[in-house]
C-alpha cells in the first residue's frame, strides 16, 4: 500500500529564510503528487501538483522519483505562509482517492 | 459560485446511534470524495462517488456508507457509532474524477 511521510510536524523560520518541507512516499508505480496548504480558520485547498510544474505564491516542488521524495520549497518566507501544510499522493491514474502525510504546520517568525 | 456546503457543522451522539452527514458539491461537480480527520490518523480516504455510484472505497468497515443524489448532493451515513469514529469528516468535490478537488469546512462528529 502507499504511504506518504512527513517527517516533521512542526517548522519554524524567520521571514525572508528559505523554507524546505519534506516530503517521502513509498509507492512501486508512478503516482501523482500534490501539496495541499490549510490556513488558519480556512478550508483544505490546493497549493500545487506535481504534474503541473507551477509556482504557487513562490512555493515550487519537484518530484524526485530517484529519492521518492516531493519536498516543497520557497526561497524567502513570508509571514502569510504559516499555515498546515500536506503533502498527497494519487494511484491508478486519478481513479484512486489520496493518500495524505501526517502535516507539517508552518510557522514563519517576523 | 458558492463553495463545498457541509451540514451540519458539528454533531454530537452517542455510542451505537447512527448518523447522516450531508454534502452539496460546487454547482456543475460531479465527483464526491469523503475524508476522516483525526488527530491520530490524520486525512484518510473513505469513498468517491461519481454518478450516482461509489467508485471506490477506503479501508473503512461497512458501518461507514455513503450515497449520492442525481443532482449530484451526496450524503454519508455512519451506523453503530464507536468513540474512535469521532473526527472531522470532509467532504470534497471536484468536476470530474482525477480532477482538482475543492474542500468543504466539514462536519466535527463528538461520539460520547
Amino acid at each position: 500500500a502507499q504511504r506518504v511521510t512527513q517527517p516533521e510536524k512542526l517548522l519554524s523560520v524567520f521571514k525572508g529564510a528559505p523554507v524546505e518541507l519534506k516530503c517521502n512516499y513509498s509507492y512501486s508505480g508512478s503516482p501523482e503528487l500534490f501539496w495541499y496548504v490549510q490556513y488558519s480558520r480556512q478550508r483544505l485547498q490546493l497549493l500545487l501538483r506535481h504534474i503541473s510544474r507551477e509556482s504557487i505564491k513562490g512555493f515550487t516542488a519537484d518530484l524526485n522519483k530517484g529519492e521518492t521524495s516531493f519536498h516543497l520549497k520557497k526561497p524567502f518566507a513570508q509571514e502569510e505562509d504559516s499555515a498546515m501544510y500536506y503533502c498527497a499522493l494519487r494511484t491508478g491514474g486519478g481513479a484512486d482517492g489520496l493518500t495524505f502525510g501526517k502535516g507539517t504546520h508552518l510557522i514563519i517568525q517576523p | 459560485k458558492a463553495g463545498v456546503t457541509q451540514t451540519p457543522r458539528y454533531l454530537i451522539k452517542t455510542r451505537g446511534q447512527q448518523v447522516t452527514l450531508s454534502c452539496s458539491p460546487i454547482s456543475g461537480h460531479r465527483s464526491v470524495s469523503w475524508y476522516q480527520q483525526t488527530p491520530g490518523q490524520g486525512l484518510q480516504f473513505l469513498f468517491e462517488y461519481f454518478s450516482e455510484t461509489q467508485r471506490n472505497k477506503g479501508n473503512f468497515p461497512g458501518r461507514f456508507s455513503g450515497r449520492q443524489f442525481s443532482n449530484s448532493r451526496s450524503e454519508m451515513n455512519v451506523s453503530t457509532l464507536e468513540l474512535g469514529d469521532s473526527a472531522l469528516y470532509l467532504c470534497a468535490s471536484s468536476r470530474d474524477r482525477g480532477e482538482k478537488l475543492f474542500f468543504g469546512s466539514g462536519t466535527q462528529l463528538s461520539v460520547l
